[in-house]
Parts: C-alpha cells; structure tokens; sequence
C-alpha cells in the first residue's frame, strides 16, 4: 500500500512560470512533510519541509502547501528556472522523537523548458 | 566537508557473489540508513541504525545485511547476490530528531549503481 503517491510522472513548465507539484497521502500520523530534489547521477538533497500543525512553508523560490483535510501537500516553484529541472520526491514522516520512519513518494521528474 | 561518501559508484556482480557497499558521513550523525531505487518504486528502506553497534531492518531487508561499527561508517553487504537486487542504492544520514523539533532532513550520497548478472 503506497502511503504516499505522486500521481504524476512527469511535468514540463516553461521557464519563468509557476510549477506545481502534487502529493498525496493515507496516513494521517505523518507529523512532517518534506520534499526533495534529486538531479541524475547524484543523490536526493533536502529541499524544505513543512510541520503537520501547519498549512503553508515557504524558502525563497519555494513553498510547500499542506492541506490536512485533504490528505494533499503541494510544491510551488515560482519562478522556475531551468536549473530546477530534476525529479522531485514527496516524502512524510511520523516519529516525534528519536527514530522518525520516512515514506517517500516514487517522484515526478519536472522539466522547466527554456 | 564531504557529506555522505559512498563507495564504489558502479559494479557489475555475477549471481551469487558477495559485495559490500561502503558508506562514510563526516556530520556526526547519529543516524544512517541504506535505501534502494527501483523504477516505479521510489526510495525503499533496507537497514537502518540509530546508533554505533546498533542495526534494523527497513521495508526490503531480504538479502542484505549491515553492520555500524563506528559512527560515521554504514556498511551493507550482499552475500549471495541475485538479479532482483540490480538497483541504485543510496546511503543517508541525518540528526537525531528531538521531541518537539522540526523533523531533519536526510543527507544522501551520491549513490552505488549495481547490476547483477
């Protein structure tokens, strides 16, 4: 059962415009939200986060969305530039000391066309 | 500062040979986990450990087996491998988290791309 779904493989923007990444999850004791960015041939790096006791994270270019009602979170990119063109994983944790279990989402590759 | 180092970056295993992919951190984390990358699948969970001397198993644990004896290395070895376990494996490592913080984000290294013939 997959915890955390990104429904969509892939996404193409052009450059300068806004990007929306999507996310969904069943499992209502993930307590984080975090999103990372893996670019090919290297490991994914931490991009940002955003708490389960809140609705919106925003650092610089980028804002995570979190809607609980929903069971949805979203990441905006504004503007995108072509060096964000990468895969992206969702990924939700639930653990509020020591050891936190992180399920990751199978990842949407965006392309940010020049 | 390094990160996360894994070793090597690619290898080529005949069925039922043995391996093990080593990984480094320099951060002082107490934390370090071995995943997998399969197509379709996502970062999956092998092993994990919380501390030096201390291991777990993740979601895939089958076929694969780790040791932590000091701090900053995360070793995970294949004894018999087989084709199922052609993947890319990523190395992690991150802070303990503490009641009430921010959950941290995981470092990752670069990645070992193994193939299994």
């Amino acid at each position: 059962d997959q915890q955390v779904k990104q429904n969509s493989p892939s996404l193409s923007v052009q450059e300068g415009r806004i990007s929306i990444l999507n996310c969904d999850y069943t499992n209502s004791m993930f307590d984080y939200f975090l999103w990372y960015k893996k670019y090919p041939a290297e490991g994914p790096t931490f991009l940002i986060s955003i708490s389960s006791i809140k609705d919106k994270n925003e650092d610089g270019r980028f804002t995570v969305f979190l809607n609980k009602s929903a069971k949805h979170l979203s990441l905006h990119i504004v503007p995108s530039q072509p060096g964000d063109s990468a895969v992206y994983f969702c990924a939700a944790s639930v653990g509020s000391g020591g050891y936190q279990k992180v399920t990751f989402g199978i990842g949407t590759k965006l392309q940010v066309i020049p | 500062n390094a990160g996360v180092t894994q070793t090597p970056k690619f290898r080529v295993l005949k069925t039922g040979q043995s391996m093990t992919l080593l990984c480094a951190q320099d951060m002082n984390h107490e934390y370090m986990y071995w995943y997998r990358q399969d197509p379709g699948m996502g970062l999956r969970l092998i092993h994990y450990s919380v501390g030096e001397g201390t291991t777990a198993k993740g979601e895939v644990p089958d076929g694969y087996n780790v040791s932590r004896l000091k701090k900053q290395n995360f070793l995970l070895g294949l004894e018999s491998a087989a084709p199922s376990q052609t993947s890319v494996y990523f190395c992690a490592s991150s802070r303990r988290r503490s009641s009430g913080t921010d959950a941290y984000g995981y470092t990752f290294g670069s990645g070992t791309r193994l193939t299994v013939v």
